[in-house]
């Protein structure tokens, strides 16, 4: 099992909808949680960081964690096609190692 | 440098040649990551270190694989006899403190094509 999943898409929703980008890990003492966004050819960046249970809302982003089932998420609120991108779940583990997800496409059709 | 700085950006070998990336992170960043990306793929972990630690050597793929952090500050991968299959974008990021998920910083990547 990957320390880190996520599925790899592609997501597609329409302009203007919510997008919901999915995490699972499997180090149950992990503590902090990062969502990076990457564009075709460059490199990620980060978008959001989450380390308590519940939701942490950033403008047109929310990501949520449930640390009992050991899943995070990142929902996109009406989503635009400048959000198409690869979006990777990234988790610090007790070596204090960030460790990526393999990412989802999302891709956001006008 | 402002950012990560890697070298070079892209580079063309031949098959069984050796090839060295270099990564020099930013100023103060005690943490110094190495991943690789295939095409349309997710971050590939290789190495990591963190100041004067040794370093997590438990992602690179096979010992034709090595890499030194020199004055904890520049980084240097190494590829061995390059392989076909070593073609990707290798990338380097330094965040300020060990697993820095806010912090971290990544280059641009070192594009390697193995023919």
């Amino acid at each position: 099992q990957k320390e880190v999943e996520q599925n790899s898409g592609p997501l597609s929703v329409p302009e203007g909808a919510i997008a919901s980008l999915n995490c699972t890990y499997s180090d149950r003492v992990s503590q902090s949680f990062f969502w990076y966004r990457q564009y075709s050819g460059k490199s990620p960046e980060l978008i959001m960081s989450i380390y308590s249970n519940g939701d942490k809302e950033d403008g047109r982003f929310t990501a949520q964690l449930n640390k009992a089932s050991q899943y995070v998420s990142l929902l996109i609120r009406d989503s635009q096609p400048s959000d198409s991108a690869t979006y990777l779940c990234a988790v610090r583990n007790a070596g204090n190692m960030l460790t990526f997800g393999g990412g989802t496409r999302l891709m956001v059709k006008p | 440098g402002a950012g990560v700085s890697q070298s070079p950006s892209n580079k063309v070998t031949e098959k069984g040649k050796d090839v060295e990336l270099r990564c020099d992170p930013i100023s103060g960043h005690t943490a110094l990551y190495w991943y690789r990306q295939s095409l349309g793929q997710g971050l590939e972990f290789l190495i990591y270190f963190q100041g004067n630690s040794a370093p997590d050597k438990s992602g690179l793929p096979s010992d034709r694989f090595s890499a030194e952090r020199t004055g904890g500050s520049v980084s240097t991968l190494t590829i061995q006899r390059t392989q076909q299959e070593d073609s990707a974008v290798y990338l380097c990021a330094s965040s300020l403190s060990p697993g820095d998920g806010n912090t971290i910083y990544f280059g641009e990547g070192s594009w390697l094509t193995v023919v």
